[in-house]
């Protein structure tokens, strides 16, 4: 069974440094791999979706890598701003299953 | 492109009734639409997978008896809670993955359910 782990649960730095998520997880089978964020009482919103066969993916300030062998990914953030601040969710999907494994979490606030 | 919907945003009932949320893909066409309940700070948890014109799949540990899933249209899933109590209330989240893109999603605004 896969699982998803985001390390740290919770994540405070000052406004302009650069920052790095961590996602691990179980079962290095993966399809593909995406990161979320989401905003108090809402729903997610896709920031980048990386496929098996892919290193990492870039789209603005952020960039998302993935070592698929080593079942880890990170998202890493540069030049923070205060509307950076929201949970950032990892999620996996496995060969022949449509389902999306959904990582714990990791609660960011960027300090003004 | 790929915008999900969901009404209503949030819903307030009483115990012992029943209540309805839909979840639309709006510019695109759902084989599968996806239905998560979402504790306080907690992670989504998926509870049931939709597929038109089919039953929907729950996932170990959800009544499908308390949670009616239709998927009657490649662009409109809904989800009702039955006979709902205090403990139904959540944050659900439906999801749509686009033919043939099965493999991802697309995430509604969420439903705050709070049943009194």
């Amino acid at each position: 069974k896969q699982e998803v782990t985001q390390i740290p649960a919770a994540l405070s730095v000052p406004e302009g440094e650069n920052l790095v998520l961590n996602c691990s997880f179980t079962d290095s089978a993966i399809y593909n791999l995406q990161w979320f964020r989401q905003d108090p009482g809402k729903g997610l919103t896709s920031l980048l979706l990386i496929q098996s066969s892919q290193r990492e993916q870039t789209s603005g300030r952020l960039n998302a890598s993935l070592d698929k062998s080593s079942g880890r990914s990170t998202l890493y953030i540069a030049a923070s701003q205060p509307g950076d601040s929201a949970t950032y969710l990892c999620a996996v999907t496995n060969f022949g299953n449509e389902k999306l494994t959904f990582g714990t979490g990791t609660r960011l606030t960027i300090i003004p | 492109g790929a915008v999900v919907s969901q009404h209503p945003s949030w819903v307030i009932c009483k115990s012992g009734t029943s209540v309805k949320i839909e979840c639309r893909s709006l510019d695109f066409q759902a084989t599968t639409m996806f239905w998560y309940r979402q504790f306080p700070k907690q992670s989504l948890m998926l509870m049931a997978t939709s597929n038109e014109g089919s039953k929907a799949t729950y996932e170990q540990g959800v009544e499908k008896d308390k949670f009616l899933i239709n998927h009657a249209s490649l662009t409109l899933s809904t989800l009702t809670v039955t006979s709902a109590h205090p403990e139904d209330s959540s944050f659900y989240i439906c999801s749509a993955a686009p033919h043939p893109r099965y493999n991802e999603q697309f995430f509604g605004p969420g439903t705050r359910l709070t049943v009194l």
